[in-house]
C-alpha cells in the first residue's frame, strides 16, 4: 500500500517547458527524498528535504518541502531531454528509516 | 566493488518454481533493503537487515518469500512456487551507516517474469 500519491502519474512535455510534479501523503515524514530512475536501473537520489518549508535547487530543478512535512513538490525549469526518465518521491520514517516510496511520474521529455 | 551488485539480471521462471535473487551490497555497508518494483510503479518495501539480523520483514507479501544475510554481506532474496503476480523488478538498497536515507545506492535490480 502507498502511502504516497504522486501526480501526474505521466507527463509529456517539449523540450525547454516547465513541469511540476507533486508528492502528497496524509503522514508526517521526518524527511523526503526524491530519486530518479532511468529504464533497467535502480533509483538515484537528487535531493532530500529535511525542515518544514524547506526550499532545495539543483540547477533547472527546484525542491520544496511542504511545512507540515507531509506533501512536497519538484519543478524543473526548460526541460531537457536528459531529464526523461522515472520521478520518485519517498518519505523517511519507521525506526529502521526505510523508505516508503510514492507512486512514481513517468516524465518524458520530447525533442 | 564499487556499487551494489545484483544477479541475475533477468530471470524467467515457470509458475511454481523456486527462484533465488542475490544482492552483493558495497563492502563494509551495515544496512540493506529489499524493495519489489511493479512497472511503472514506485518500489515497496519488503525486508531490512541491520548486519545479519532481519529487523523488519513486514512487506514480505506472503510465506513464499524469505530473505537471508547469513554473514552480514551477500543477501538472497528466495521465492518459493513463483505465481504470475510476483513478476516485478526486485531492487536491492546498502547503506555504510545504520539507517541514513542520504546514504542508500541501489543497484540495478532483477527482473523476474513469472510465466
Amino acid at each position: 500500500t502507498q502511502l504516497l500519491e504522486q501526480s501526474p502519474q505521466f507527463l509529456s512535455i517539449q523540450e525547454g517547458e516547465n513541469l511540476t510534479v507533486y508528492c502528497n501523503s496524509s503522514s508526517v515524514f521526518s524527511s523526503l527524498q526524491w530519486y530518479r530512475q532511468e529504464p533497467g536501473e535502480g533509483p538515484v537520489l537528487l535531493v532530500t528535504v529535511v525542515t518544514g518549508g524547506e526550499v532545495k535547487k539543483l540547477k533547472r530543478l527546484t525542491f520544496q518541502f511542504g511545512d507540515a512535512r507531509k506533501d512536497s513538490s519538484l519543478h524543473i525549469t526548460a526541460a531537457q531531454t536528459g531529464d526523461t526518465g522515472l520521478y520518485l518521491c519517498a518519505g523517511v520514517g519507521g525506526a529502521t528509516n526505510k523508505l516508503i516510496f510514492g507512486t512514481g511520474t513517468l516524465l518524458a521529455v520530447q525533442p | 566493488g564499487a556499487g551494489v551488485s545484483q544477479s541475475p539480471r533477468y530471470k524467467v521462471a515457470k509458475r511454481g518454481q523456486d527462484v533465488a535473487l542475490r544482492c552483493d551490497p558495497i563492502s563494509g555497508h551495515v544496512s540493506l533493503f529489499w524493495y519489489q518494483q511493479a512497472l511503472g510503479q514506485g518500489p515497496e518495501f519488503l525486508t531490512y537487515f541491520q548486519n545479519e539480523a532481519q529487523l523488519d520483514k513486514s512487506g514480505l507479501p506472503s510465506d513464499r518469500f524469505f530473505a537471508e544475510r547469513p554473514e552480514g554481506s551477500v543477501s538472497t532474496l528466495k521465492i518459493q512456487r513463483t505465481q504470475q503476480e510476483d513478476s516485478a523488478v526486485y531492487l536491492c538498497a546498502s547503506s555504510l551507516v545504520w539507517g541514513h536515507p542520504d546514504g542508500y545506492t541501489f543497484g540495478s535490480g532483477t527482473r523476474l517474469t513469472v510465466v
